[in-house]
């Protein structure tokens, strides 16, 4: 069965920094890409952050390009998204999901930027 | 940030066909692949359609969607009380202003 549990949310100051990480199980992950997706709270869904298989390819959205770092760790199965400067329009659920078509999605990890 | 335009709501009794539309841009739904999700109350999304057309296993066959140049749809047969729900298109786009871009979400009532 495949599964994917992010951790990491919490509470932080505008201007802080967050580490998210994802832990997959269930598939090989070096077989598939991963992606970040966050849902600020009552609204829509907004894709963050992809990676290829390999790390050889790298999108973020313009929102977070310079701010968030995505990463993956193979010998771990694990997806990481490095948060910094965060503010409050980061507040939000983020989502790591599988392959190119989010076929799998974990449960979420609630991000809350605040003083 | 949602590039892909559907429309707030759709409602429908329960037995009825329910359409959502999504349109988009050359840049993603016209040159790329187009995928719906539906995201029940409290919960992570789940990929309904995938590839324009295609159904994951496990599915319903009462959810279809289609394609047609920078616009996309799902329908949905036989509405039923658990098809309550948001649902999102999405695609990836060749601009590259994200990875991907989502539809600004269509909430479906079941009345």
């Amino acid at each position: 069965e495949v599964q994917l549990v992010e951790s990491g949310g919490g509470l932080v100051q505008p201007g802080g920094s967050l580490r998210l990480s994802c832990a997959a199980s269930g598939f090989t992950f070096t077989d598939y890409s991963m992606n970040w997706v966050r849902q600020a709270p009552g609204k829509g869904l907004e894709w963050v952050s992809y990676i290829s298989r390999s790390d050889g390819t790298i999108y973020y959205a313009d929102f977070v390009k310079g701010r968030f770092t995505i990463s993956r760790d193979n010998a771990k199965s694990s997806l990481y998204l490095q948060m910094n400067s965060l503010g409050a329009e980061d507040t939000a659920v983020y989502y790591c999901a599988r392959d190119v078509s989010l076929d799998y999605w974990g449960q979420g990890t609630l991000v809350t930027v605040s003083s | 940030q949602s590039v892909l335009t559907q429309p707030p709501s759709a409602s429908g009794t329960p037995g009825q066909r329910v359409t959502i539309s999504c349109s988009g841009s050359s840049s993603n739904i016209g040159s790329n692949y187009v995928y719906w999700y539906q995201q029940l109350p409290g919960m992570a999304p789940k990929l309904l359609i995938y590839r324009n057309n295609q159904r994951p296993s496990g599915v319903p066959d009462r959810f279809s969607g289609s394609k047609s140049g920078t616009s996309a749809s799902l329908a949905i047969s036989g509405l039923r009380s658990e098809d309550e729900a948001d649902y999102y298109c999405a695609a990836w786009d060749d601009s590259l202003i994200a990875p991907g871009v989502f539809g600004t979400g269509t909430k479906v009532t079941v009345l």
